[in-house]
């Protein structure tokens, strides 16, 4: 079946750690995107990618950064300058129509905790 | 800058009975307009979307939407809610000229079901 995981669900991590959120997606979607959701906030974009080895940033990229070496797998480095790095991340991907927007389809989510 | 309102944080409806979770959004033009559902510590799954055409939008586990430019809203309707249905649910707007990356969604109105 095509589609998005995300690994670990989970995660634990020390204050002053990096931590690396894999998202891989088997649909030949082009571009990728991670999100951040925290209650009662919605979801804000932290990096998008439209094509391998390119990537921009978000509305709150500081304190992540992220990879695109393969077209199927994104992964995001939570560092230890991200003040607040308490939150559920999400990863999305979609087709790249060159029209108007396009659906994005999301991962199951890696839910990080700062201990 | 586009914008998303969701007004209601929380509703509580009874089985069978029916549903209208709204969506308001800020912008010149008329966008992409979605709707996604998130299940408790789980990704979001795209019920339906509205990019042009009829204005009454079909979706998947029996939603429906209707968009009404005159009131820049589309509000998300269910004729009789099943239990299944209690999620949190995120209206999402994405400019027509094109930027997946622009999607900006709202800060979700969480539905409960009452057996």
């Amino acid at each position: 079946d095509g589609g998005i995981t995300q690994s670990p669900k989970y995660l634990f991590r020390k204050e002053g750690q990096n931590v690396t959120l894999s998202c891989e997606q088997n649909l030949n979607h082009d571009a990728m995107y991670w999100y951040r959701q925290d209650p009662g906030q919605g979801l804000r974009l932290i990096y998008y990618s439209q094509i391998v080895n390119d990537f921009q940033k978000g509305d709150i990229a500081e304190g992540y950064s992220v990879s695109r070496e393969k077209k199927e797998s994104f992964p995001l480095t939570v560092t230890s300058a991200q003040k607040n790095p308490t939150a559920f991340y999400l990863c999305a991907s979609s087709i790249l129509l060159g029209i108007g927007a396009d659906t994005q389809y999301f991962g199951p989510g890696t839910r990080l905790t700062v201990l | 800058a586009q914008s998303v309102t969701q007004p209601d944080i929380h509703i509580t409806v009874s089985e069978g009975a029916s549903l209208e979770l709204r969506c308001n959004y800020s912008y010149g033009a008329t966008p992409y307009l979605f709707w996604y559902v998130q299940s408790p510590g789980q990704g979001l799954q795209l019920l339906l979307k509205y990019f042009s055409g009829d204005t009454l939008v079909q979706g998947i586990k029996g939603f429906e939407a209707e968009f009404k430019r005159s009131q820049s809203s589309f509000n998300l309707r269910k004729p009789s809610v099943h239990w299944s249905d209690a999620a949190e649910y995120f209206c999402a707007v994405a400019p027509p000229q094109g930027g997946s990356e622009k999607l900006v969604f709202g800060k979700g109105t969480k539905l409960t079901v009452n057996p």
